[in-house]
């Protein structure tokens, strides 16, 4: 079964706007992680935000944010006033058990974000 | 700001070789990962290793796999007879305890099998 659903394969956003990436997660633990990452063209995976299951606070970053519902299951993440440069495929993760370091990060499947000028 | 280095960048290797790909964690993590991505595909867990074992493998992590600390700063992957199905972006990860404790990726190695 999924345990992390990204249901946008793709948008395409006008430069300045804020975007939402939706992020839906399973999980019976108490305890766990939730993470947004970013991809450009070049590959490499930037780690952006985290929000921990027991944090009461939405997690920030700079123009990051992360909507989180516990009670949904839900961690989107919102980028305001987007730039040419947020353009880059977009992953949610989780790794339960957030005491235990050595768990695995599980991806989505990814959103492709584009920002048109 | 420290980071995760890997080594090559980009591999093209023929079908049936051995393949090592490096990895220098960040230097005070202790918990390291490897994770591949087919292109176009999602990013999959490989490996995880900790105290100088494997912690948790999946089930891509065959024997075809495996992976060292030959010393106190490198991590390596190897991949023994690569198939054609091998291509794929492969990540080296490590992670810290303490809050969060948020896994911090490498640039990535390219492994094209021809």
């Amino acid at each position: 079964a999924q345990k992390i659903t990204q249901t946008q394969p793709g948008m395409f956003v006008q430069e300045k706007e804020a975007v939402t990436l939706d992020c839906t997660y399973d999980t019976s633990d108490q305890s766990y992680g939730l993470f947004w990452y970013k991809q450009p063209s070049s590959g490499e995976m930037i780690f952006l935000i985290y929000q921990g299951s027991y944090d009461e606070q939405n997690a920030t970053e700079g123009r990051y944010s992360l909507n989180f519902q516990k009670a949904r299951k839900s961690a989107n993440l919102v980028i305001s006033a987007s730039q040419l440069g947020d353009s880059a495929m977009y992953f949610c993760a989780m790794r339960e058990g957030e005491s235990s370091s050595a768990s695995k990060i599980i991806f989505g499947s990814g959103t492709r974000l584009s920002i048109r000028p | 700001e420290p980071e995760v280095t890997q080594t090559p960048s980009h591999q093209v290797t023929q079908m049936g070789q051995e393949v090592i790909l490096r990895c220098v964690p960040i230097s005070n993590h202790l918990y390291f990962y490897w994770y591949r991505q087919i292109l176009g595909q999602k990013v999959e867990f490989l490996v995880s290793f900790y105290n100088n074992e494997i912690s948790e493998k999946s089930e891509i992590f065959d024997d075809q796999f495996s992976v060292e600390r030959p010393d106190g700063s490198n991590f390596t992957l190897k991949i023994r007879s690569t198939k054609l199905e091998d291509s794929a972006m492969y990540f080296c990860a490590s992670s810290n305890t303490g809050p969060g404790n948020t896994i911090y990726f490498g640039e990535g190695s390219w492994l094209t099998v021809v």
